[in-house]
């Protein structure tokens, strides 16, 4: 398995413009995790979907994100508008089954920067 | 929110010497997982340890947990350059308030492992 796949792996655009960071996750996994990324903040879990369907969103900063799940092999986390405190790595993981007693695995992040 | 407090923040050692980072929760848990990530990289998975378990080995890496304490700790034996990384402990809490499924992360320590 290719195991998480992530992209892009860096993204640069200016304060106002729509952002869109697409994740795959791996074959047969039920979870799927956005995260973010800064060094003020450390990392911070944005939300996760099981079988497709968002449980926990609260970590979503604002309305400016939204995140979909279309199918089990898909996800887009979307930023409109982007402004320069996005600027972050976001990274997307995936658990098979029940992810409070399995392994998260993570893709290798994109890089944003909001300028 | 963040679960897990990591310690030192930061930890500089020489090859072949050990090498030991603190965790410390607030909540009861489930289980209490430790990532490591190279930088530039997403984290990676190294060990999980139940609530009802007190130690487990995975080759150079040997975690304990005292639940009583709300504390574990990650040893890395015979450190090698290699091991340079963050190191992340990440709980599954176990109180009504918590939602299935998600992990609390710490902010990580730093590793450097001098040749």
């Amino acid at each position: 398995d290719a195991g998480v796949i992530q992209s892009p792996r860096h993204e640069v655009t200016e304060m106002g413009q729509e952002v869109t960071l697409r994740c795959k996750p791996i074959s047969g996994h039920d979870y799927l995790f956005w995260y973010r990324q800064t060094m003020m903040r450390g990392l911070e879990l944005l939300i996760y979907f099981n079988n497709n369907v968002p449980i926990d969103d609260s970590g979503m900063p604002e309305d400016r994100f939204s995140a979909k799940m279309p199918n089990a092999s898909f996800s887009t986390l979307k930023i409109q508008p982007s402004e320069p405190r996005d600027s972050a790595v976001y990274f997307c993981a995936s658990s098979p089954g029940l992810a409070g007693d399995k392994e998260q695995y993570f893709g290798p992040g994109t890089r944003l920067t909001v300028t | 929110s963040q679960q897990g407090e990591e310690d030192p923040q930061a930890l500089s050692i020489q090859e072949g010497e050990n090498a030991t980072m603190n965790c410390s929760y607030k909540t009861s848990i489930n289980n209490l997982q430790w990532y490591r990530q190279n930088s530039g990289r997403g984290l990676v998975h190294l060990i999980l340890i139940r609530s009802n378990e007190r130690e487990k080995h995975s080759g150079r890496l040997r975690v304990t947990l005292d639940t009583s304490k709300k504390s574990s700790s990650l040893l890395i034996t015979a450190s090698r350059a290699a091991d340079t990384a963050s190191y992340f402990c990440a709980t599954v809490r176990a109180d009504r308030g918590s939602t299935l499924g998600r992990l609390y992360f710490g902010r990580g320590t730093q590793l450097t492992v001098w040749p």
